[in-house]
């Protein structure tokens, strides 16, 4: 079975300082890996996906296959990045399913001021 | 920026009605998904719509759930007879392709008496 696992769900970290939220995924060939973020009162939104490789607002996850992770990073946490945060996986593209996501169970994430 | 819509946001039933949650996707999307979140728990996928049938459904999709598409812009889910357990968030997401990016609705909450 696909899981997502977010060993998490609270994380509370002072402003400027560095933050990582967790994620680990089961085995199955090589998945897709996405971080979507719920910030309050809005929908959820994709924050970055692994094959991009790419930096948003300064977070970074690197896919890590040896030990099946995935983190989110980011050096510096601002206020405005507390937000709920969920991990998420799918299946790779040439398995010929529709972007069926399995989500992690989701961190909440406070930077306090 | 075009967003998914879903109405209603707010849905108090009885046991053993049924209900219908609607949802009108980004308008040149093909993929369409039905997810739901109970209270406290993860995000768990329903349904994955593609060319006017469902391409996966997961196990909670059982026969009291049904998709479709009745006039090329809504996309709704209807529950036949609900029970207390359908109590949830119900989210619609729409994806333009292959992607992995699924854009979200804010959520049709689902109370069952």
């Amino acid at each position: 079975a696909q899981r997502v696992t977010q060993p998490e769900k609270l994380l509370s970290v002072f402003k400027g300082a560095p933050v990582e939220l967790k994620c680990n995924y089961s085995y199955s060939g090589s998945p897709e890996l996405f971080w979507y973020v719920q910030y309050s009162r809005q929908r959820l939104q994709l924050l970055l996906r692994h094959i991009s490789r790419e930096s948003i607002k300064g977070f970074t996850a690197d896919l890590n296959k040896g030990e099946t992770s995935f983190h989110l990073k980011k050096p510096f946490a601002q206020e405005e990045d507390s937000a709920m945060y969920y991990c998420a996986r799918s299946p790779p593209l040439s398995s010929g399913s529709a972007r069926q996501l399995t989500f992690g169970s989701g961190t909440q994430l406070t930077v306090l001021p | 920026e075009p967003e998914v819509t879903q109405t209603p946001s707010h849905q108090v039933t009885q046991m053993g009605q049924e209900v219908i949650l609607r949802c009108v996707p980004i308008s040149n999307h093909l993929y369409f998904y039905w997810y739901r979140q109970i209270l406290g728990q993860k995000v768990e996928f329903l349904v994955s719509f593609y060319n006017n049938e469902i391409s996966e459904k997961s196990e909670i999709f059982d026969d009291q759930f049904s998709v479709e598409r009745p006039d090329g812009s809504n996309f709704t889910l209807k529950i036949r007879s609900t029970k207390l357990e359908d109590s949830a968030m119900y989210f619609c997401a729409s994806s333009g392709g292959y992607t992995g990016e699924l854009f979200f609705g804010e959520g049709s909450r689902l109370t069952v008496l």
